[in-house]
């Protein structure tokens, strides 16, 4: 149980272009996800946290004009990268909370290439 | 300030030999702790964690950690390193006063030498 799923595992984008992920968990309902961001031999920033139904929480530094985040169903949220440069370049990871349980299970990742 | 110290940003054994990777976190109150593997392109694994409860953990793999109040410390270890383990490691936690929020370690790559 408790899985998670990411889509695409893998985009090349032209500069300019936007691009959706999705993160869904596949057997739980998720009322918070979480997106991450990680560069080579980096470890994971938090990147913000989405709450279904509301507003998601970014965290400081991160353009939240830039990185949209719905989460609109409790087993699905979304990342658009919006006019992504290759600065944007990096690996996306999301994770899921069940509901009052204290541990995140994680996506497998979507690896972002912008040219 | 870094919650979340893992000492040794690349540790490399021998198959069979122990394994032990370092992690202390800084937090008045013990948060509860959590140690994930990533292998090449994939995402975040988890081998164990601490909440509550014995200090001892054992998780998959063969894997275990000890929870130490008094050296706020939560080092994995693993009697006898197998090639399969070479991959990321990281150690993360919750503190208690933010939620659900996970921090994590900087990372130690694990090499398995034959």
């Amino acid at each position: 149980g408790a899985v998670v799923s990411q889509h695409p595992s893998r985009v090349i984008c032209k500069s300019g272009t936007s691009v959706k992920i999705e993160c869904r968990s596949l057997d739980f309902q998720a009322t918070t996800m979480f997106w991450y961001r990680q560069f080579p031999k980096q470890s994971l920033m938090l990147m913000a946290t989405s709450n279904e139904g509301s507003k998601a929480t970014y965290e400081q530094g991160v353009e939240k004009d830039k990185f949209l985040i719905n989460h609109a169903s409790l087993t699905l949220s979304t990342l658009t990268v919006t006019s992504a440069h290759p600065e944007d370049s990096s690996f996306y990871i999301c994770s899921a909370e069940p509901t009052s349980y204290n541990e995140q299970f994680f996506g497998p990742g979507t690896r972002l290439t912008v040219l | 300030a870094q919650s979340v110290t893992q000492l040794g940003s690349h540790v490399s054994v021998s198959e069979g030999a122990l394994v032990l990777l370092r992690c202390n976190y800084s937090s008045s109150v013990p948060p509860y702790l959590f140690w994930y593997v990533q292998y090449p392109n994939q995402g975040l694994q988890l081998l164990l964690k601490y909440t509550t409860g014995a200090t001892l953990v054992k998780g998959i793999n063969g894997f275990e950690a000890e929870f130490k109040k008094s050296e706020t410390s939560f080092h994995l270890t693993k009697p006898s390193a197998h090639m399969s383990d070479a991959a990321e490691y990281f150690c993360a936690v919750i503190l208690k006063t933010s939620g659900s929020r996970l921090t994590f370690g900087e990372g130690t790559q694990l090499t398995v030498n034959p």
